[in-house]
């Protein structure tokens, strides 16, 4: 199993929807996650961190972490044409702090 | 002020030459790192250093060697050039350890061997 799985997309949205971003990940003892997003020709930018089960809300996003499932998502409300970017999970590298990342899903919100 | 900065943002090239990439950071973290970042757009991790050592390799090629003078620069060099190494190449820094994990990237060096 690959450490970090997400679907490559790309996930198409109005704008004004939820458009709901999936990863798992394989390391069961990692405690940090963390949620990039990279506009083309840019480089990764924090979004989003969570260290514990449940749901962390900072604005239109919300994080939403399963450590038993292995599972972490993100959502982002009320989608605007801005928010059309690639979004990157990224889970701790095996037995270490830093985070790994996935490939990443491309996200379109069209007017 | 740019937080964390790269030269050059381009370098095209031909296959077997050497050539350098130099990082520095303002940000007075610990920690720095090289990414890899191909054209399927897989970021991956090269390699990263703690204070000017050596904490991680992610079975990069011999042919590329980082050099940290000091912890706010990590520079890499690339022997021998091959067309597989064109990517874009980041450097980030943090400040490490538990929950000061967050990577701040510089604006990348899109490398091209032609």
């Amino acid at each position: 199993q690959k450490e970090v799985e997400q679907n490559s997309g790309p996930l198409s949205v109005p704008e004004g929807a939820i458009a709901s971003l999936n990863c798992t990940y394989s390391d069961r003892v990692s405690q940090s996650f963390f949620w990039y997003r990279q506009y083309s020709g840019k480089s990764p930018e924090l979004i989003m961190s969570i260290y514990s089960n449940g749901d962390k809300e900072d604005g239109r996003f919300t994080a939403q972490l399963n450590k038993a499932s292995q599972y972490v998502s993100l959502l982002i409300r009320d989608s605007q044409p801005s928010d059309s970017a690639t979004y990157l999970c990224a889970p701790p590298l095996r037995g270490s702090y830093i985070p790994t990342f996935g490939r990443g899903t491309s996200l379109i919100v069209h007017p | 002020d740019t937080a964390v900065s790269q030269t050059p943002k381009y370098l095209v090239t031909q296959m077997g030459n050497d050539k350098s990439i130099k990082c520095e950071q303002n940000l007075g973290h610990d920690t720095m790192y090289w990414y890899k970042q191909d054209s399927k757009k897989f970021l991956k991790i090269m390699f990263s250093y703690n204070n000017k050592e050596l904490i991680i390799n992610e079975t990069v090629p011999n042919r590329f060697s980082p050099k940290s003078p000091d912890k706010a620069h990590l520079n890499l060099h690339i022997n021998s050039l091959e067309l597989g190494d064109s990517a874009v190449y980041f450097c980030a820094s943090s400040q490490g350890g538990p929950r000061q994990e967050t990577q701040y990237f510089g604006p990348g060096t899109r490398l091209l061997v032609l």
